[in-house]
């Protein structure tokens, strides 16, 4: 079965401090990688999807990006983090293109700007 | 992509059926109707998927009329545990940029 990995859980980081949160899924070849970041009692707002290594599509401009440096490995980061930063990021994957299957999230980090 | 529009909150009590509908008046053919549910501090997981008439599986229903122009998760017999915020969306298989709106927070009262 897959099962998909995310951390850390929460964190707490001063402003334009650096940021690496890091996704990793187990279990699938080549899945889709999703990054979605919530706020509080909002809806998920997509950030970054990626249909394979190297392939990043953003969807929102700021002053996060995101990598994927192996397959089943999904990086979000940033240089110099901003107050609005602040919210539950959340990780997610589903199988390639083609499917309809839905998409499967990780647990979240909850990460506080200070 | 389909837009969806879903009541932002309900109540129920333990043992009732919930029932919450979702419009997606632009919904496209190749479109498939997926609802997630989600617990505070928590990821959305997967409830159900559909394309028409009616599918159940061990969580819920998904009622889907023949215009596909609404759809209805029934949650049979909630406890306080189905608390949650349940989102519907709408897309094919080649969208990745799936709209999670505010959803709709279901309380369950004992």
């Amino acid at each position: 079965s897959q099962t998909i990995h995310q951390w850390p859980a929460t964190l707490v980081q001063p402003v334009g401090s650096p940021l690496s949160l890091e996704c990793t899924v187990e279990g699938t070849s080549n899945p889709n990688l999703y990054w979605y970041r919530q706020a509080a009692g909002r809806g998920l707002q997509l950030l970054f999807y990626s249909v394979g290594i190297g392939q990043i599509s953003s969807e929102v401009p700021q002053n996060l990006s995101a990598s994927r440096p192996q397959d089943r490995q999904f990086i979000l980061s940033s240089k110099k983090l901003l107050l609005s930063d602040s919210g539950f990021y959340l990780c997610a994957w589903s199988f390639p293109s083609g499917s309809n299957q839905p998409q499967h999230f990780g647990d979240g980090t909850r990460l506080s700007i200070l | 992509l389909a837009k969806t529009t879903q009541p932002i909150s309900m109540d129920s009590y333990e043992g009732q059926e919930v029932n919450i509908t979702c419009s997606h008046n632009n919904i496209a053919t190749n479109d498939y109707i997926t609802w997630y549910q989600q617990f505070p501090s928590q990821g959305p997981r997967f409830i159900i998927q559909g394309y028409k008439t009616k599918v159940t599986n061990e969580v819920a229903s998904l009622f889907i009329p023949a215009d596909r122009k609404s759809s209805t998760l029934s949650l049979p017999r909630v406890s306080l545990s189905d608390t949650a915020v349940y989102y519907c969306l709408v897309g094919d298989k080649n969208d990745y940029k799936l709209s999670f709106g505010a959803g709709t927070t279901v309380t369950v009262r004992a």
